[in-house]
């Protein structure tokens, strides 16, 4: 069964500290992993798009990583904002690319 | 460019009530898809289009019905609202020729008593 999971379920960290969130999978075929940023009330924002051949890549102060052969992949978050603060969606595309199989996603809370 | 846009943000149903749900897109793209979003669930697919004129059933297609008549306009509709319907909706939109991102729109919040 295709699943993806996210740890941990939610954090809380004081503003200017660092965080790694992660994302495990089980998806077949794979075709690519995605992170996404969920502000409160808000649709989710795309941060990293990642294919098989990729084990990282960054975004401003977020970096994805990606291990295929453990099927794990994270995301850092570096000298956190408050505006940080949302929820992190893992999602892995399987096949031809039109299945997304869409994690829990971790809840951060960026503290002053 | 808006982007994504939802109509309308919030709506309150009545169980057996009907309404439309209507997604616009002003970046020219193929794809669009429309997503149910409940608390301990990940992100469902209801229904997604691949171009003008045509659409596809997704995971939880049952009780929901789509059209694309134009290329910038998807639309989701309720014949016959139910609880269980009680849900945040999404579209999103993408050019797979471009990337694989999908761009979301804000999101309508229904509610079904």
């Amino acid at each position: 069964k295709n699943q993806v999971e996210q740890s941990p379920q939610s954090l809380i960290i004081l503003e200017g500290k660092n965080c790694t969130l992660q994302c495990n999978y089980t998806v077949s075929p794979f075709s690519n992993l995605r992170w996404y940023k969920q502000d409160t009330g808000r649709g989710p924002v795309s941060l990293t798009i990642m294919t098989f051949s990729e084990n990282t890549k960054s975004n401003g102060r977020y970096t994805a990583t990606l291990d295929a052969d453990t099927k794990q992949s994270s995301l850092h978050i570096t000298a956190s904002q408050l505006s940080d603060s949302a929820s992190y969606i893992c999602v892995v595309a399987a096949g031809n690319n039109r299945k997304l199989i869409w994690g829990l996603g971790t809840s951060l809370a960026v503290n002053p | 460019n808006a982007g994504v846009t939802q109509t309308p943000k919030f709506r309150v149903l009545k169980t057996g009530q009907s309404m439309t749900l209507l997604c616009a897109q002003d970046m020219n793209h193929e794809y669009m898809y429309w997503y149910r979003q409940d608390p301990g669930m990940g992100l469902r697919l209801i229904h997604y289009s691949v171009g003008e004129g045509t659409t596809a059933k997704g995971e939880v297609p049952d009780g929901y019905n789509v059209s694309r008549l134009k290329k910038q306009n998807f639309l989701l509709g309720l014949e016959s609202a139910a609880p269980s319907q009680t849900s945040v909706y999404f579209c999103a939109s993408s050019d797979p020729t471009i990337s694989y991102e999908q761009y979301f729109g804000p999101g309508t919040r229904l509610t079904v008593t």
